[in-house]
């Protein structure tokens, strides 16, 4: 596609339970990555993969967060056991080896 | 660690007012510098970047960005907002030269409200 697609574009937990949020990058970009938006706040950092190697997940809030990318494309966000303060716009990126980093549409959590 | 302070939370113009939207950032070593911006209803679009070379930057739909080194400053300007401008503007960072390929930091971003 032409763009960073996500899926789903919003999803609705109820406390408790697992979430899994997925990214497609833009063809052919090396990196990818995921930042968390909560309202009224710019994007953070969560973690970034250089094809399939999480280079950095220094900031993951916790051990309920994981992140793959299996085949170096393709990549989840994986959100264990969620809780309300995980309520929040999930974004993914991606780029070229050395560049400007592409936004996907994000996915829209909502944890009750 | 880095940190990016965007001072204007929300700013209310008139169509064809100047724009002066204020950044600044924390790290005092080689950065990288990037306006996004974020329509109604729409994704993170890049307005514009610095990397290296002229302070000046031009970007899209007459933007521009001064980087001021001495100031830890990246303020966006434009001449003449329209309306069609209405949109949330967030300011970043990331460390290294050459658009090194790394982690963003944002400010928390101003909301401008473009009244016809």
């Amino acid at each position: 596609g032409a763009g960073v697609s996500q899926s789903p574009r919003y999803k609705v937990a109820k406390r408790g339970q697992d979430v899994a949020l997925r990214c497609d990058p833009i063809s052919g970009h090396v990196s990818l990555f995921w930042y968390q938006q909560a309202l009224g706040q710019g994007p953070e950092f969560l973690t970034y993969f250089q094809n399939e190697a999480q280079l950095d997940k220094s900031g993951l809030p916790s051990d309920r967060f994981f992140a793959e990318r299996p085949e170096g494309s393709v990549s989840t966000l994986k959100i264990q056991r969620t809780q309300q303060e995980d309520s929040a716009v999930y974004l993914c990126a991606s780029s070229a080896h050395a560049g400007t980093q592409y936004f996907g549409p994000g996915t829209r959590l909502t944890v009750l | 660690a880095q940190s990016v302070s965007q001072h204007n939370h929300h700013v209310i113009l008139s169509e064809a007012a100047s724009l002066e939207l204020g950044c600044n950032y924390s790290y005092g070593g080689t950065v990288n510098l990037f306006w996004y911006v974020q329509y109604p209803g729409q994704h993170l679009q890049l307005l514009l970047k610095y990397f290296s070379g002229d302070p000046l930057v031009k970007g899209i739909k007459g933007f521009e960005a001064e980087f001021i080194k001495s100031k830890f400053s990246f303020n966006l300007r434009k001449p003449s907002v329209q309306w069609s401008d209405t949109a949330e503007y967030f300011c970043a960072v990331n460390e290294g030269s050459g658009g090194s390929n790394y982690k963003l930091t944002f400010g928390k971003g101003t909301l401008l409200t473009v009244n016809p």
